[in-house]
């Protein structure tokens, strides 16, 4: 299957700072990465989806200039949290796209962002 | 919009017992994922299983799927301790990202 690796894993900052989370297909080119996040104890919930090359599509509910999206590469996408606050802290985890209808959706590892 | 729902929200049984959870969806899909989520961990893939498939076994897993009902169940059979995790379901519908449900806490008692 697919790997996906983000980095940092974890990371904890002071609020007002912004954070910028890595994402990596490391056997797979992603035209399309989602980005999801998730509260303790709920669902992931989609936040964004990036197009290699273009604007990153948002959520509703998701402020674009405060999730900032960029996916110069097939290979690399990241989220920088920006002016990040407690109520950010979450867990954020991406999803390389395959298309629409193709098997088995492959997802990172996660990164735990707290704002203290 | 598209969305999984599981039940139950929270399960607890013992080592060895058998788990079921169930999840719910509103409109014609094309597949439906399981995936387990350890706490803190990222997801990781169990199951897919097509809008024209009915059960898909996987080791202890076990997966149906009624497309009348709109419905899916999860069983793990003969659970283990680290069986314990969230469970959650997802959609994949045509135009239309991958949908999660708000997954089932499954705590398997030693």
């Amino acid at each position: 299957g697919a790997v996906v690796s983000q980095h940092p894993s974890w990371v904890i900052c002071k609020s007002g700072t912004s954070v910028k989370i890595e994402c990596r297909s490391l056997d797979f080119q992603a035209t399309t990465m989602f980005w999801y996040r998730q509260f303790p104890k709920q669902s992931l919930m989609l936040m964004a989806t990036s197009n290699e090359g273009s604007k990153a599509t948002y959520e509703q509910g998701v402020e674009k200039d405060k999730f900032l999206i960029n996916h110069a590469s097939l290979t690399l996408s990241t989220l920088t949290v920006t002016s990040a606050h407690p109520e950010d802290s979450s867990f954020y985890i991406c999803s390389p796209g395959a298309g629409w209808g193709t098997d088995t959706q492959y997802f990172g590892p996660g990164t735990r962002l707290t704002v203290l | 919009s598209q969305q999984g729902e599981e039940d139950p929200q929270a399960l607890s049984i013992q080592e060895g017992e058998n788990a079921t959870m169930n999840c719910s969806y509103k409109t014609s899909i094309n597949n439906l994922q399981w995936y387990r989520q350890n706490s803190g961990r990222g997801l990781v893939h169990l199951i897919l299983i097509r809008s024209n498939e009915r059960e898909k076994h996987s080791g202890r897993l076990r997966v149906t799927l009624d497309t009348s009902k709109k419905s899916s169940s999860l069983l793990i059979t003969a659970s283990r301790a680290a069986d314990t995790a969230s469970y959650f379901c997802a959609t994949d519908a045509e135009g239309q990202n991958f949908v999660f449900g708000p997954g089932t806490r499954l705590s398997v008692l030693p």
